[in-house]
Parts: structure tokens; sequence; C-alpha cells
């Protein structure tokens, strides 16, 4: 199957440091990616999809300043958290549309701790 | 604006149980639902998908219902095991040409009792 891969798995950063998450797509091209933000025992709050060679679309509330994303290639996107603060700390998933089978594939996310 | 609410938030249950999660939404107006497993600290591994057409889908001791009319679906698991142990979120897409967000429900986290 369609395989997403997400690295780091996990990170520990200093407050005010920047942070860029990578998203691939191993076996198939995505247009589309998406970002997520998920909160201890909380769901999945969708931050922003990511479009190749193209701006993203921020969800309402999410700065788009802070949330850097780059969709430079069909199977690369990255997520860059600029002046990481404490609050930023959460656990972040990307996921890519496999538009074959039409699903979602999701990478095994990345931790944010900042300290 | 689509709510996704599932219930229980919590479930416990002696092994070899068959069990019930429940999903609903408040707009019908959905292209399909899948039904995901998050194990702790990891990402997402989808189950199950039902285009809005299909009644249900399944595999293996997994099986998933849809009524979009009333806004429910459910995924029924057989013959549990200790391995199912982990947080099920569904997730509905809209039947908007192009429009690939999902919606997640807030997810039900199974414990199966060896």
């Amino acid at each position: 199957g369609a395989v997403v891969s997400q690295h780091p798995s996990w990170v520990i950063c200093k407050s005010g440091t920047s942070v860029k998450i990578e998203c691939r797509s191993l076996d198939f091209q995505a247009t589309t990616m998406f970002w997520y933000r998920q909160f201890p025992k909380q769901s999945l709050m969708l931050m922003a999809t990511s479009n190749e060679g193209s701006k993203a679309t921020y969800e309402q509330g999410v700065e788009k300043d802070k949330f850097l994303i780059n969709h430079a290639s069909l199977t690369l996107s990255t997520l860059t958290v600029t002046s990481a603060h404490p609050e930023d700390s959460s656990f972040y998933i990307c996921s890519a549309q496999d538009s074959g089978v039409e699903k979602l594939f999701f990478g095994s996310g990345t931790q944010l701790s900042v300290l | 604006k689509q709510e996704v609410t599932q219930i229980p938030a919590a479930l416990s249950v002696p092994e070899g149980e068959n069990l019930v999660l429940n999903c609903s939404f408040t707009d019908s107006a959905i292209y399909n639902l899948q039904w995901f497993r998050q194990d702790p600290g990891k990402g997402l591994t989808s189950l199950l998908l039902i285009q809005s057409s299909q009644r249900e889908q399944t595999s293996g001791r997994l099986n998933a219902s849809l009524d979009k009319s009333s806004g429910r679906s459910t995924l029924y698991i057989a013959a549990s095991q200790p391995g199912d142990s982990a947080t099920y979120l569904c997730a509905v897409r809209p039947y908007d040409f192009g429009n690939e967000k999902l919606t997640f429900g807030t997810g039900t986290r199974l414990t199966i009792i060896p």
C-alpha cells in the first residue's frame, strides 16, 4: 500500500528556534497534502492544505507566518514551525491523497516539544 | 459547519467480545467516510472507506456501516483481540468537488482486556 514518510518522529527544541518537519509520499505522487495538529487525547485538527507549486491554504485561526508550508514537488511537503514556543508543543501529522484509490494516507507523526 | 461526534469516548471490553463503535455527523452531504486506527504516539492507519452511495464495507473482522440520511456510521469489531486496543477515529469528506478535507471525530479509545 501507499506509504507516507514523516520525519523527524520527535524533536525537542528551545523556545525561539525553528523546526522543519518533512512529509514524503514514497510510492505515489500527491498534488495535495494536509497538515494536522493533535493535542493529547484530542482529535486531529486540520491546519492547512499544501498544494504543489502554489501557496498553502490555511484554516481559520492558523498563523501562516508561524507555520510555513512548502510543497516544492509532487512527493514532498514541509512544515516549518518558526520561532517555536512551548504552546506549539503538539503532535503534528501529515497526510497525502493517492488519487488512484481515493484514500488518504498518513505519516507516522512528529511529536514536537518546545522547552 | 460539519461536526463529527464519536460515542463512547472510551470503551473497555474483555477479549473475544464483539463490539460496536459509533460515529455521527451533522451534515449528510458527504462524499465518503473513513474509519482510522491510531496507536499511541503514532500516525493513522486507514481501516475502511465507505463511499456515500454504499451501505457497508467489510475487511476481516471489521465491518463498517453508513446511514447517510441519519448521519450515522458504525464500526463493528468481531471477536476482539488485545491487539485491537487503540484509538479509533472516523472522518468524513465533504461532497464538494476537489475538496479533500476531512473532518475528524473525537475518537473512541478502545481497550481489550486479555
